[in-house]
């Protein structure tokens, strides 16, 4: 079946350092990648839509300048945490729709996950 | 704007017995509906599914979901519950058949005793 993968899968950083994360589709392509927070014993919240070769479309109340998305390839996406602090320690996960054609066509695939913790 | 509710935090049930997970959701059109599992500390893997046609869905690992539009709801069954089905389980809403842009509803915990 379809794979995303994400890495880190756990990164511990200092406040102030800026923290990028991958979201990779591993075996098909994919013009748009969502990215979800999940804070502890809470549901998944959608921050942003990810869009290869466009500019990111963010959820009402998330910082784009927080939260920076780069979707440089139709099988890789970014979500670089800038200038982390604390409150930033979270779950963050992302999900891959597959292009049209073959199996699962339009079907969105999670990544495993990557918890940050900021100190 | 679409909302999705699991009205249950927490389920408990023994080894055995059947598992009935509640989801109930807002949605101003016919709406595509998804139900995941997470286990803790990892991603989501998707159920079922339930875009259109029967409204008896059946899912991966023995579970089952009936979308009843009157009730706007959408729960999830298992006829025998197993240990490894201890887990957080997420009911979504989805805009577009491919599920673009899910609102997921606040989770059920699921703790299976022996």
């Amino acid at each position: 079946g379809a794979v995303v993968s994400q890495h880190p899968s756990r990164v511990i950083c200092k406040s102030g350092t800026s923290v990028k994360i991958e979201c990779r589709s591993l075996d098909f392509q994919a013009t748009t990648m969502f990215w979800y927070r999940q804070f502890p014993k809470q549901s998944l919240m959608l921050m942003a839509t990810s869009n290869e070769g466009s500019k990111a479309t963010y959820e009402q109340g998330v910082e784009k300048d927080k939260f920076l998305i780069n979707h440089a390839s139709l099988t890789l996406s970014t979500l670089t945490v800038t200038s982390a602090h604390p409150e930033d320690s979270s779950f963050y996960i992302c999900s891959a729709r597959r292009l049209a054609g073959g199996p699962n066509t339009g079907e969105l695939f999670f990544g495993e996950g990557s918890r940050l913790t900021v100190l | 704007a679409q909302s999705v509710t699991q009205p249950d935090i927490h389920i408990t049930v023994s080894e055995g017995a059947s598992l009935e997970l509640r989801c109930n959701y807002s949605y101003g059109a016919t709406p595509y509906l998804f139900w995941y599992v997470q286990s803790p500390g990892q991603g989501l893997q998707l159920l079922l599914k339930y875009f259109s046609g029967d409204t008896l869905v059946q899912g991966i690992k023995g579970f089952e979901a009936e979308f009843k539009r009157s009730q706007s709801s959408f729960n999830l069954r298992k006829p025998s519950v197993h240990w490894s089905d201890a887990a957080e389980y997420f009911c979504a809403v989805g805009a577009l058949a491919a599920g673009n842009k899910l609102t997921f509803g606040g989770g059920t915990r699921v703790l299976v005793k022996p």
